[in-house]
């Protein structure tokens, strides 16, 4: 079964809007981190919000920000005031311990944003 | 930002065949990973190294598979033989942490193999 949900795949927006991208996950650790990255068309995957379990801050950085409802085991990403360039492939991403004691970062199946001029 | 480089960008191999991809991490970076999507499919994680050692790796990463970072040079992965499934775009990624510790991984862009 899949860890982490991206539902849908493709969104489209125009300029200037604000759009949320959802995001769900399953685990049964205490302390996890779940992050947001973009795929640019070079193949380089850019990070570009975390959240950590532990936090209750609502995470922002620029024109990013996270919702985070921990107890529905639910990540939104948020982008304001989209540009062109925002186009791209989203990828959720949690991070939790796994069997051995170390950690894995276990992806979603991502999500294809067009913003149209 | 930090670039994770990764060479070749593309390799086509005959199977059976070994390939080693290479992964320039970032400069003081401690832990490294390798990921790989086949077409069309999520990313998904094969291994993770930190000083020296393999600490997690997933059931897709085979017998076949290996790993290493040589006196800090490159950090590759080996694959030999190569086997038809093996064709993916396998991403490389490194971290100064983990990430409980407020890292986070930097990725590389991807070296597509294709295997023949």
């Amino acid at each position: 079964a899949q860890k982490v949900i991206q539902v849908w795949s493709t969104a489209s927006r125009q300029e200037g809007e604000e759009l949320t991208l959802d995001c769900s996950y399953e685990t049964s650790q205490v302390l996890y981190h779940l992050f947001w990255y973009k795929h640019l068309l070079s193949g380089e995957m850019v990070f570009l919000i975390r959240q950590m379990s532990s936090s209750t801050a609502k995470e922002r950085s620029g024109r990013y920000s996270v919702v985070f409802q921990k107890s529905l085991k639910s990540i939104s990403l948020v982008i304001s005031a989209l540009q062109p360039d925002d186009s791209g492939k989203y990828f959720c991403a949690l991070w939790e311990p796994a069997s051995s004691g170390s950690w894995q970062l276990i992806f979603g199946s991502g999500t294809q944003l067009t913003v149209m001029p | 930002g930090p670039k994770v480089l990764q060479i070749p960008s593309h390799q086509i191999i005959d199977m059976g065949q070994m390939v080693t991809l290479n992964c320039d991490p970032v400069s003081n970076h401690l832990y490294f990973y390798w990921y790989k999507q086949i077409l069309g499919q999520q990313m998904e994680f094969l291994v993770n190294f930190y000083n020296g050692k393999v600490m997690e790796k997933s059931k897709l990463f085979k017998d076949q598979f290996s790993v290493e970072r040589p006196d800090g040079s490159y950090f590759t992965l080996k694959i030999q033989p190569t086997a038809l499934e093996d064709s993916a775009v396998y991403f490389c990624a490194s971290s100064l942490g983990l990430p409980f510790s407020g890292n986070t991984l930097y990725f590389g862009e991807g070296s597509r193999l294709i295997v023949v």
